[in-house]
């Protein structure tokens, strides 16, 4: 069964960190670009970062740049979001999602397979 | 930053009707545009990518069509668990930059 299960979500003050992990399984993972997508409750989807297939290409939204870093080890299947300086607006479901596409700057981007997500609640 | 408009917010059906859901792109994206479904509780779940082709195991009355700024998401006659939101979303060349739209949420009438 191809599934992912992220963890590492929880209760953080802000201005603190707090390390994501996604674990894959049931297919290639190395075969793959995979990402971190956010969804602020009661709000819409927003794409957090993505990480091509051998960690060559790398992006992140304006919101997060220079506080998250996406990283993945293939040999474990497994996906990372390490998330600094927590503001109160980063309070959100985060989803790991699988690209249908190996690399983030390949022609097509789109998302097939995602976790049931992790939440970050970022309050004093 | 490529911008996604979906219209209408809201929409309000009976199952069995007909359904046309918007996307409009602030510049071109050629046909590299993808459609999500969500309902409550659930992770999104991918219709259509490519513009128009439909992913694994999604039945044939979704269906997608556009290219450039202007795309449509169709559903041929509503069955009770299509009533969602339905999610946009394009990527940009470079920096590598993943938009969603804002949504549009399909209701019983």
């Amino acid at each position: 069964e191809v599934q992912l299960v992220e963890s590492g979500g929880g209760l953080v003050q802000p201005g603190r960190s707090l390390r994501l992990s996604c674990a894959a399984s049931g297919f290639t993972f190395d075969d793959y670009a995979m990402h971190w997508v956010r969804q602020a409750p009661g709000k819409g989807l927003e794409w957090v970062s993505g990480i091509s297939w051998n960690s060559g290409s790398i992006g992140y939204a304006d919101s997060v740049k220079g506080r998250f870093t996406i990283s993945r080890d293939n040999a474990k299947n497994s996906l990372y979001l390490q998330m600094n300086s927590l503001r109160a607006e980063d309070t959100a479901l985060y989803y790991c999602a699988k690209d249908i596409s190996l690399d983030i700057v390949a022609p097509r981007g789109a998302f097939d397979i995602w976790g049931q997500g992790t939440m970050v609640t970022v309050s004093s | 930053e490529i911008v996604l408009t979906q219209s209408p917010a809201t929409l309000s059906l009976s199952p069995g009707e007909r359904a046309t859901l918007s996307c409009r792109a602030s510049q071109s994206v050629s046909s590299y545009l993808a459609w999500y479904q969500q309902k409550p509780g659930q992770a999104p779940r991918l219709l259509i990518y490519d513009a128009s082709n439909r992913a694994t195991g999604i039945p044939a009355r979704f269906s997608g069509s556009g290219s450039g700024t202007d795309f449509t998401l169709t559903i041929s006659s509503l069955e009770p668990e299509d009533f969602a939101v339905y999610y946009c979303q394009q990527r940009s060349n470079w920096p590598p930059l993943y938009t969603f739209g804002q949504g549009t949420k399909l209701e019983i009438k």
